[in-house]
């Protein structure tokens, strides 16, 4: 299976920063990498597929590069419903497998 | 706006079935544009994929759960199914019913609000 490795576990950040979550796969991926964010208590809610495609209707603030391995999660001028957990997930290879998750908390 | 909403006992028995519907709104299970899948979460954990069924029966399962999984459409109800069998405490989880696109690279997942299962004597 194809291990994903979310860095860092869990970050606490303000209002109006700038934070960047990153994901590494254990091998490969092209672009075939998807991230979802996820509230207390609610369903995941996809932001960015395809690794930089953004999904409709989720701010442009929400923003994903990468490719191969190697691939992140920016989200600027944080804003409170922004606190919550991001999942990255990987589809180029079954099974289907997500990183851990980066729960991201308000300083 | 596609809609999807499980359905199926909060309880179930070790060594027994956990069966869970999903129902659809806003979209057919019989579209070959889509997977229909399911996802777990158990309590405090990470999202493990269980796997999907596509239109024309094709089912892809988690090898790790492939044992004990059936996905199953029933396209006059616009439904499709999950039955695990064999539980124990360890599937105790959120579970959560999905679409997924063809090609997965074309578009975003949707999912459903899930479900909550224990595995519990």
């Amino acid at each position: 299976d194809i291990q994903m490795t979310q860095s860092p576990s869990s970050l606490s950040a303000s209002v109006g920063d700038r934070v960047t979550i990153t994901c590494r796969a254990s091998q490969g991926i092209s672009h075939y990498l998807a991230w979802f964010q996820q509230k207390p208590g609610k369903a995941p809610k996809a932001l960015i597929y395809a690794a930089s495609s953004l999904q409709s209707g989720v701010p442009s603030k929400f923003s994903g590069s990468g490719s191969g391995t190697d691939f992140t999660l920016t989200i600027s001028s944080l804003q409170p419903e922004d606190f919550a957990t991001y999942h990255c997930q990987q589809y180029n290879t079954y099974p289907i497998t997500f990183g851990q998750g980066t729960r991201l908390e308000m300083k | 706006q596609v809609q999807l909403q499980e359905s199926g006992p909060g309880l179930v028995k070790p060594s027994e079935t956990l069966s869970l519907t999903c129902t659809v709104s806003g979209a057919s299970v019989s579209s070959s544009s889509y997977y229909w899948g399911w996802i777990r979460q158990p309590p405090g954990k990470g999202l493990e994929w269980i796997g999907y069924i596509y239109y024309n029966g094709s089912t892809y399962y988690n090898p790790s759960l492939k044992s004990r999984v059936t996905i199953s459409l029933d396209t006059s109800k616009n439904q499709f199914s999950l039955r695990l069998s064999s539980v124990t405490a360890a599937d105790t989880a959120v579970y959560y019913c999905a679409r997924a696109p063809v090609p997965l690279y074309s578009s975003s997942w949707s999912w459903g609000q899930g479900t909550l299962v224990t595995v519990s004597s």
